[in-house]
């Protein structure tokens, strides 16, 4: 079963709109971590974020904010005021403590954001 | 600014070749990963480290092999490249559960 669902496939915005990246996670586990990445053309991946899951405050920096919930098992992505340089494929990533998935980050299948002057 | 290194960047090669990718750190990481990602899609897990002498199959079965007989490097082998390899292989390292992995830069794979 999929860990890790980001529904959208592909977002297109014209710039200085907000986009929304949505991603929702299974796990069993009381003790997990949460990543995003950006991967640029260029294709090396990007850390942007990281968030246990005993945190769930929301964090803002710069452009970017995270919205955690656990009740709804969703750690969403907002780029406000976007610009042409935040075109990217964005992935959310797990990370359990359960013993089979040890260390193992487990991505989801990420989201294409285009963004056009 | 992380220090882990993927060698070569891009490789084109004739079916039927052996190769080596190559991937280090200095960071002095315990674990260590290879991806494998067509471009824009998302990344699959192939291997993975936790250590010297350590090496665990990932969740996407593949033809390639590893080895980790030092903790800064972790080399993946594919022994007869075919076309069907052709892929993005993506390393990575992590130091612990509660931190994020780095990534290197990639190898871009192509087999003709």
């Amino acid at each position: 079963a999929q860990k890790v669902t980001q529904a959208q496939t592909e977002i297109s915005v014209v710039e200085k709109e907000d986009v929304t990246l949505d991603c929702v996670y299974e796990t069993r586990d009381t003790t997990y971590y949460l990543f995003w990445y950006k991967q640029p053309p260029s294709g090396e991946l990007v850390f942007l974020i990281r968030r246990n899951s005993f945190d769930e405050q929301n964090e803002i920096s710069g452009r970017y904010s995270w919205n955690f919930q656990k009740s709804t098992s969703s750690f969403n992505f907002t780029i406000t005021a976007s610009q042409v340089v935040d075109s990217a494929v964005y992935f959310c990533a797990l990370s359990e403590r359960t013993t089979d998935s040890w260390g193992k980050l487990q991505f989801g299948a990420g989201t294409q954001v285009v963004v056009t002057p | 600014e992380a220090d882990i290194y993927q060698t070569p960047r891009y490789l084109v090669i004739g079916t039927g070749k052996k190769i080596t990718l190559e991937c280090s750190q200095t960071m002095g990481h315990d674990k260590m990963y290879w991806y494998q990602q067509d471009p824009g899609m998302e990344l699959h897990l192939i291997h993975y480290s936790y250590g010297v002498n350590s090496t665990e199959k990932g969740d996407l079965s593949s033809e390639s092999t590893v080895s980790r007989i030092r903790t800064e490097h972790f080399p993946l082998t594919l022994e007869s490249a075919r076309p069907s390899h052709t892929s993005q292989y993506l390393c990575a390292s992590r130091g612990s559960l509660n931190t994020e992995a780095f990534f290197g830069q990639g190898t871009r794979l192509t087999v003709v």
